[in-house]
């Protein structure tokens, strides 16, 4: 079964500083793996997905993810925080053998203070 | 191009009484999915449809959950009885070949 783990409910940063929203995951095969943002009252969005090829991915609003094979990972990030990007964050990983099943992971809340 | 639509998008409703909650594709999405997030946690896939047939639903929680999607258009969730532990969020989302496009979700409420 593939999985992903978010070890952080809750992640602070300053406006300006690099955030960093941790992922892991654990499959069988080649991953293929999502992150998307939920906002206040809104739905989920998509940011970015690796399938292959480059380990660093460019995804919507200035973030980045990079895909690290030796240590199952895929950590979101973006260089310089913003108020606005405080959310919930969402790794994934697709299983395309089984309709093109999310799992997801547990969330992580990005709270960036002014 | 209209998104995923769900409503309502909150309902408050007590122990034991009955919720359907809907959700319209993007047109031309075969695929459509429900997905929930409960108590804070994790979001679970319920089910999975293509067109209108069930193509997968090993992540219904029970009986009480009934999902249809009648001439593969708009999909309904029913859940009869509710109980308190059903409080959460609803996802609905489809898909034709590619990425997943997500609905804004319907939050339950069950006092």
């Amino acid at each position: 079964a593939q999985s992903v783990a978010q070890p952080e409910d809750q992640v602070n940063v300053a406006e300006g500083n690099p955030l960093t929203v941790k992922c892991t995951y654990s499959v069988s095969g080649n991953p293929y793996l999502l992150w998307y943002v939920q906002y206040p009252n809104r739905g989920l969005q998509f940011l970015l997905k690796y399938i292959t090829g480059d380990n660093l991915v460019k995804g919507s609003y200035g973030f980045e993810a990079e895909f690290n094979k030796s240590q199952t990972s895929f950590h979101l990030k973006k260089p310089s925080a913003l108020v606005s990007d405080s959310a919930l964050y969402f790794c994934a990983v697709r299983d395309l053998a089984a309709g093109n099943k999310l799992t997801f992971g547990g969330g992580t809340r990005v709270l960036v203070k002014p | 191009e209209a998104g995923v639509t769900q409503f309502p998008s909150h309902s408050v409703i007590e122990k034991g009484q009955t919720v359907t909650l809907r959700c319209d594709p993007i047109s031309g999405h075969d695929n459509l999915y429900w997905y929930r997030r409960v108590m804070g946690k994790e979001i679970k896939f319920l089910l999975h449809f293509v067109k209108e047939s069930k193509q997968d639903e090993s992540g219904m929680p029970n009986n009480r959950f009934l999902a249809e999607r009648t001439g593969g258009t708009y999909s309904t969730l029913k859940v009869q009885p509710a109980e308190l532990e059903d409080s959460g969020v609803y996802f609905c989302a489809s898909s034709g070949l590619g990425e997943l496009f997500f609905g804004e979700g319907s939050r339950l409420t069950v006092l």
